[in-house]
């Protein structure tokens, strides 16, 4: 079966502060896909990144980063010198292959304080 | 470019009573799929739809229902509402691939309450 975890229900942190956010996958297929995505007070699921699991290099846009590590099972998401626009809830998702089905983790509620 | 859009943005019901959420993809995509999302949870996937038929479908009961229309349009049917149902319902639009798997664009959901 198919399972996300993220055992990190809410961080807060003052401005300009890191934050990392952590996410363990639990999955038998060979080939997946990992997600995360952010949603705002609005309600709005936003796309910030998608990665298969052949590339395991780490990545970095702008002030995100991602470490995806296979031997682990994970794939955490660190925000650099966060803002307060970075208050929203973070959700890492997992899908097999030839699906679009995405099985969610329970989300991060991230605070970012002025 | 309009991304998804879902209407209406709130709903009233009380139990046992019926209701139609509607969902329009974003330009260009032809599969929409339906999450619920309890409150303090993450989305849980109820079905998606391509071709106007359904293709995939979550651990949801027969009383979650939907329909896709040619302009790839998308209606999701409750019936028999419980108070359990009361969540966040969002749509996701992609393009269908047979290979890759395509990022899903989400809409700003409909929440519903069951009185």
């Amino acid at each position: 079966a198919q399972k996300v975890t993220q055992a990190q229900t809410e961080i807060s942190v003052v401005e300009k502060e890191d934050v990392t956010l952590d996410c363990v996958y639990e999955t038998r297929d060979t080939t997946y896909y990992l997600f995360w995505y952010k949603q705002p007070p609005s309600g709005e699921l936003v796309f910030l990144i998608r990665r298969n699991s052949f590339d395991e290099q780490n990545e970095i846009s702008g002030r995100y980063s991602w470490n995806f590590q296979k031997s682990t099972s994970s794939f955490n998401f660190t925000i650099t010198a966060s803002q307060v626009v970075d208050s929203a809830v973070y959700f890492c998702a997992l899908s097999g292959t030839y699906t679009d089905k995405l099985i969610f983790g329970t989300g991060t509620r991230l605070q970012v304080f002025p | 470019d309009a991304g998804v859009t879902q209407s209406p943005t709130h709903l009233i019901k009380t139990r046992g009573q019926q209701v139609t959420l509607r969902c329009s993809p974003k330009s260009g995509h032809d599969t929409v799929s339906w999450y619920q999302q309890a409150l303090g949870q993450g989305p849980q996937f109820i079905f998606q739809y391509y071709e106007e038929e359904e293709r995939q479908r979550g651990n949801f009961p027969d009383r979650f229902s939907g329909h896709q229309f040619p302009n790839y349009s998308s209606e999701l049917n409750v019936n028999a509402l419980l108070l359990g149902d009361s969540a966040l319902y969002l749509c996701a639009s992609s393009r269908r691939r047979q290979s890759t798997n395509e990022k899903l664009f989400f809409g700003s959901g409909t929440q519903l309450s069951v009185l």
